[in-house]
């Protein structure tokens, strides 16, 4: 399997706070992903990087913002938590080969009261 | 956004039964791809379909891709219950960046025993 490894696994919060998920991975690989998955949605990407310090937006980032300093990591924060952000967060990592195959960490449940 | 629909939604079938299921897109794509998700689970790729190739075999799987129509099937082949996940494809742009992906909303496959 893949070495990525989501950060918290599960998380409730309340409506204002700011929340941040990690996602560290061990392969090296170039590109990082998080999306989010919502029932009748499937996934919907949010942010994803293609280097260090090289971010773009995804289809809904709104309220959504990331970092990656190294390689390895890459953050998503939430500034203030709303409920609407109540999902499933998925990182995804790929080496950008031309194979393009996206490898998934187990993902992260978040719960905004 | 880049992704349509998948069809059906959900699909039940007694095993031993092919199961099929369908991916539509909306722009020019690099490739297109398949994976897998069992409940509660990251999602595993399963296939890789180049824009220039028309049909991809892996096992008892089986890929077609129509860019004409802008559609990919799957097809699983003998199906057993271990089958039973959610089932999504995804693209990336022929242009401006191919390692940017999107997904469909999946197709639930129940397979019974």
């Amino acid at each position: 399997d893949a070495g990525i490894t989501q950060s918290p696994r599960h998380k409730v919060t309340e409506t204002g706070t700011p929340v941040t998920l990690r996602c560290h991975q061990t392969e090296n690989h170039r590109y990082m992903y998080w999306y989010r998955q919502d029932p009748g949605h499937g996934l919907r990407l949010i942010h994803y990087s293609y280097g260090v310090k090289d971010t773009d937006k995804g289809e809904v980032s709104d309220g959504y913002s990331v970092s990656r300093s190294k390689t390895e990591d890459f953050l998503l924060t939430l500034e203030s938590a709303t409920s609407s952000q109540t999902s499933v967060y998925f990182c995804a990592i790929s080496a950008g080969d031309g194979t393009g195959e996206l490898f998934f960490g187990e993902g992260s449940r978040l719960t905004v009261l | 956004s880049q992704q349509g629909e998948e069809d059906p939604q959900a699909l039940s079938i007694q095993e031993g039964e092919n199961a099929t299921m369908n991916c539509s897109y909306k722009t020019s794509i690099n490739n297109l791809q398949w994976y897998r998700q069992n409940s509660g689970r990251g999602l595993v790729h399963l296939i890789l379909i180049r824009s220039n190739e028309r049909e991809k075999h892996s096992g008892r799987l089986r890929v077609t891709l129509d860019t004409s129509k802008k559609s990919s099937s799957l097809l699983i082949t003998a199906s057993r219950a271990a089958d039973t996940a959610s089932y999504f494809c995804a693209t990336a742009a022929a242009a401006y960046n191919f390692n940017k992906f999107y997904f469909g909303s999946g197709t639930k496959l129940n397979v019974k025993p």
